[in-house]
């Protein structure tokens, strides 16, 4: 799957770095997502755009801040990160429209390491 | 509001046995059903899906119905092989949903063993 592409695919940071993660997608879509995976605890959603405008924040703290500067690119800032927030961030994309039933495409994943 | 339970894992299973992974929902609504996978190192890639009852969606040998009277979509293969272990997914979403959200069940690990 190269529709979606994340980079860095592995990031190890110290707690008062500041480091982003991008994405970018080639599939035409109008609604990125960002999701955290976390060891043996399920898939967590924590922001969606749809057409560049942000919809959804599920309670993520302010040390995670993203962007989406157009319909193909997401990025999210990270800042002052705490051990826990170590694990998988997922990019995801979809074409979205009420009454969609469209899958949603996914990055490999950015591997977060925080020192 | 929304849900989709799968059963805990890890299956370990022997190449070549037939495989069930069960996944349940509840809904308000017709949501349209889904099975992800994801292999080691990797993202999600959808796997199969349904948009509505009695619906069945195929892929790579695996199958699953879309069964409204048992809210149930339970991924099915007859003959597993090693290349299978990976972590599958069901999710669900709600075409209403002005968020476009995917609800999603914990994940189910397969491991194939030779």
């Amino acid at each position: 799957e190269t529709g979606v592409t994340q980079t860095p695919r592995h990031l190890v940071m110290g707690m008062t770095n500041k480091k982003s993660l991008k994405c970018e997608q080639h599939l035409g879509h109008n609604a990125m997502y960002w999701y955290k995976q976390s060891a043996k605890k399920p898939l967590e959603l924590m922001f969606v755009y749809n057409f560049k405008e942000q919809t959804e924040n599920n309670s993520v703290p302010s040390r995670f801040s993203p962007e989406c500067p157009n319909s193909s690119h997401l990025f999210l800032h990270l800042h002052t990160l705490q051990p826990e927030d170590s694990a998988l961030y997922l990019c995801a994309s979809s074409q979205a429209g009420r009454g969609s039933n469209q899958p949603q495409h996914f990055g490999d994943g950015t591997r977060l390491s925080i020192l | 509001g929304d849900s989709v339970t799968q059963m805990e894992g890890p299956v370990t299973l022997s190449e070549e046995a037939f495989l069930t992974i069960n996944c349940t929902y509840t809904a308000t609504g017709y949501p349209s059903l889904f099975w992800y996978v994801q292999y080691p190192g990797e993202g999600l890639q959808l796997l199969l899906k349904a948009t509505k009852a009695d619906d069945k969606g195929s892929n790579k040998g695996f199958e699953a119905t879309y069964r409204k009277e048992t809210t149930s979509f339970h991924l099915e293969k007859g003959s597993v092989q090693v290349s299978d272990s990976a972590v599958y997914f069901c999710a669900l979403s709600d075409p209403m949903d002005s968020n476009y959200q995917l609800i999603w069940g914990a994940g189910t690990k397969l491991i194939i063993k030779p």
